[in-house]
């Protein structure tokens, strides 16, 4: 069965500092997609970046990158120079299947990310 | 703003109640998918439309259903309320074409409440 494991519930991190939040998966599906979204304290989910299982290259999106290591299993989220405004909750999840028109997601139990000044 | 909306933001109900969240997904967006947020359960998806026809279902009870009509809005229906529902409801939408990064969009999400 799919299953998404964040083993961190809470990070203490410096201002400034890289912090790296763990995510692993497990999937017997060779096609997949890797999530990560952030939940602030406001609630909303905001979507941070995303990983293919084909993709070759990790993916990017501005501070923030994505350490696939698909042997392992697992999907790191990197949040470089880390500011204020990055504390929130983390999640990881998953989409089995490259066809997103009929997908079941599955999230992990989050990583809650607090930025000390 | 996502340009995914919803209301109501809050839903106050009592036990035994049945009460309908609604849905808009943003603007081309063709797949619609719902989510409950507890303290206890996390994060749980609960089903997803694609135009109009049920795609993928989650951990969503009988007591819940939901359904996307023809301009793409969603609602999720939930009867014989319980004190264990209270939860955020979440609806995300995406393009929902097949292949590639698919983000999903989500609302604000609707607090419910039972009492």
């Amino acid at each position: 069965a799919q299953k998404i494991t964040q083993t961190q519930p809470g990070m203490f991190v410096q201002e400034k500092e890289a912090v790296t939040l763990d995510c692993t998966y497990d999937t017997s599906d060779q096609s997949y997609g890797l999530f990560w979204y952030k939940q602030p304290s406001s609630g909303e989910m905001i979507f941070l970046i995303y990983q293919g299982s084909y993709d070759e290259q990790n993916a990017t999106e501005g501070r923030y990158s994505l350490n696939f290591q698909k042997a392992r299993k697992s999907a790191n989220l990197v949040i470089s120079a880390s500011q204020l405004g990055d504390s929130a909750m983390y999640f990881c999840a998953m989409r089995e299947g490259e066809n997103s028109s009929a997908s079941k997601i599955i999230f992990g139990s989050g990583t809650r990310l607090s930025i000390r000044p | 703003d996502s340009g995914v909306t919803q209301t109501p933001k809050h839903l106050i109900t009592a036990t035994g109640q049945r009460v309908t969240l609604r849905c808009s997904p943003r603007s081309g967006d063709l797949s619609v998918y719902w989510y409950q947020q507890s303290l206890d359960q996390g994060l749980q998806f609960l089903i997803q439309y694609y135009n109009g026809e049920e795609r993928a279902k989650g951990n969503i009870l009988e007591r819940f259903s939901a359904q996307q009509f023809p301009d793409l809005h969603s609602e999720l229906n939930l009867s014989s309320l319980e004190l264990g529902d209270s939860a955020l409801y979440f609806c995300a939408s995406s393009v929902g074409s097949s292949g590639g990064a698919e983000e999903q969009f989500f609302g604000p999400g609707t607090r419910l409440t039972v009492l």
